[in-house]
């Protein structure tokens, strides 16, 4: 099956300075992307994603950028603020077909900490 | 105002209890997840359902039981063969399984602590 690393585990920034986070993924078949943000105590909530057709995305602040032949994806946050500071997850995902089941396999997930 | 609400947020039992979690939504999407979430590690799937009266097992489905009688709601159940039930448990819902994107959101989660 599918096998989805993420790193760094941890990440600490200044405020201001950018931050990148990636992961690699094994199943060349993956074609969905997501990033999730998870606030302590609350649940993942989904801040990007992108799909295998295009290299990269942006919005705002944050972007993602994909390198189908390497199967890598790598998630970048510019002018870093404290509400930054989160749990971050990648995961991905193969399209389902019929009834076939488009499973989300997740990253360990990395700990942004972004200081004043 | 639509998304995906768990009960309790947290919850403590018995070793030996069996002890039912909450997940409603009202996004009217037809697909709906459970996932277990420990300290320093990413989310594992349990148990998923596509539409009501069916669903299928995940990655870590032993000790636990769902059930989907309606398209809004899919309980969890952590029974006592569940042997390290302490964690984190997320609900997450999709338009569907994925035929298009399997874009999932996420509730707030319930934290179980077993004593």
């Amino acid at each position: 099956g599918e096998n989805v690393e993420q790193h760094p585990s941890t990440l600490s920034v200044q405020e201001g300075d950018s931050a990148v986070i990636k992961c690699t993924y094994s199943d060349s078949a993956s074609n969905y992307f997501p990033w999730y943000k998870q606030e302590l105590g609350k649940g993942p909530q989904l801040i990007i994603d992108i799909r295998s057709n295009v290299g990269e995305k942006k919005d705002q602040r944050i972007a993602v950028t994909l390198n189908k032949t390497a199967k890598h994806f790598s998630l970048h946050i510019t002018e870093t603020q404290p509400e930054d500071s989160a749990v971050y997850f990648c995961a991905a995902s193969i399209r389902a077909g019929g009834t076939s089941y488009g499973k989300l396999t997740f990253g360990q997930g990395t700990i942004l900490t972004v200081h004043p | 105002d639509g998304g995906i609400t768990q009960s309790p947020k947290y919850l403590f039992r018995k070793e030996g209890q069996n002890v039912t979690l909450s997940c409603e939504q009202n996004l009217n999407h037809d697909a709906m997840y459970w996932y277990r979430q420990d300290p320093g590690q990413g989310l594992r799937l349990i148990y998923y359902s596509q539409i009501v009266n069916d669903f299928q097992k995940g990655d870590i489905a032993e000790g636990y039981s769902v059930s989907r009688e309606k398209k809004e709601s899919f309980p969890l159940t952590v029974t006592s063969a569940q042997k390290n039930p302490t964690a984190f448990y997320l609900c997450a819902s999709s338009i569907d399984l994925g035929l298009r994107y399997n874009e999932q959101f996420f509730g707030p989660g319930t934290r179980l602590t077993v004593l």
